[in-house]
């Protein structure tokens, strides 16, 4: 089955840095990934969705200078969360789909950011 | 969206019985619903999918059923065991649009 990768997996910044997460689809071309954001027992919020190539679309109320979307391959997409503050520490989560997939999601494993 | 809450449900069972957890869907334009399980720290993985032309879709020891007049989707797990713990979304999507995601249930299974 398609294969989402998420790295890393955990990571712990000072406030006022940047982190960058990465996605990657493993064994299928990514024309389209998510990015979510989760909050201890809450559900997925979606954030912003990226296509390969071009700008990302963000959600209402999801900063874009702030959370930094790149999708530079059709396996490769990052999210870089900048000048982080403590707010910001959460689970965030990637998904990615095929072209022609009207199929469901495949998702990646996460990664739980914590600012100190 | 609409589907997303802010608070999580809680359904107890004992292992060797049947669960149904249960979702209510917003847009009814939505043609295609997913079913994932999320556990501790991970993302969500596949369960099981259904299109609005069927009313219900079995896998292996899980059913969804789908109820379009009342927007209504329902999991149904035969033979629950503490592996199947975890929280569980129901998702819609319509078209090729973003997948919205439901409040989830969290599952807790006892021996």
């Amino acid at each position: 089955g398609a294969v989402v990768s998420q790295h890393p997996s955990r990571v712990i910044c000072k406030s006022g840095t940047s982190v960058k997460i990465e996605c990657r689809s493993l064994d299928f071309q990514a024309t389209t990934m998510f990015w979510y954001r989760q909050f201890p027992k809450q559900s997925l919020m979606l954030m912003a969705t990226s296509n390969e190539g071009s700008k990302a679309t963000y959600e209402q109320g999801v900063e874009k200078d702030k959370f930094l979307i790149n999708h530079a391959s059709l396996t490769l997409s990052t999210l870089t969360v900048t000048s982080a503050h403590p707010e910001d520490s959460s689970f965030y989560i990637c998904s990615a789909r095929e072209a022609t997939d009207r199929g469901p999601l495949h998702f990646g494993n996460g990664t739980r950011l914590t600012v100190t | 969206g609409e589907s997303v809450g802010l608070h999580l449900p809680t359904l107890s069972v004992q292992e060797g019985d049947n669960s149904i957890i249960n979702c209510a869907y917003s847009n009814s334009a939505s043609d295609y619903f997913i079913w994932y399980k999320q556990e501790s720290g991970k993302g969500p993985q596949f369960i099981i999918d259904i299109r609005s032309n069927m009313d219900k879709r079995q896998g292996q020891r899980v059913t969804v059923l789908l109820n379009k007049t009342v927007k209504h989707l329902s999991l149904q797990i035969a033979a629950t065991q503490p592996g199947d713990s975890a929280v569980y979304f129901c998702a819609e999507i319509s078209g090729y649009s973003t997948l919205t995601f439901g409040k989830g249930t969290m599952l807790l299974v006892s021996p």
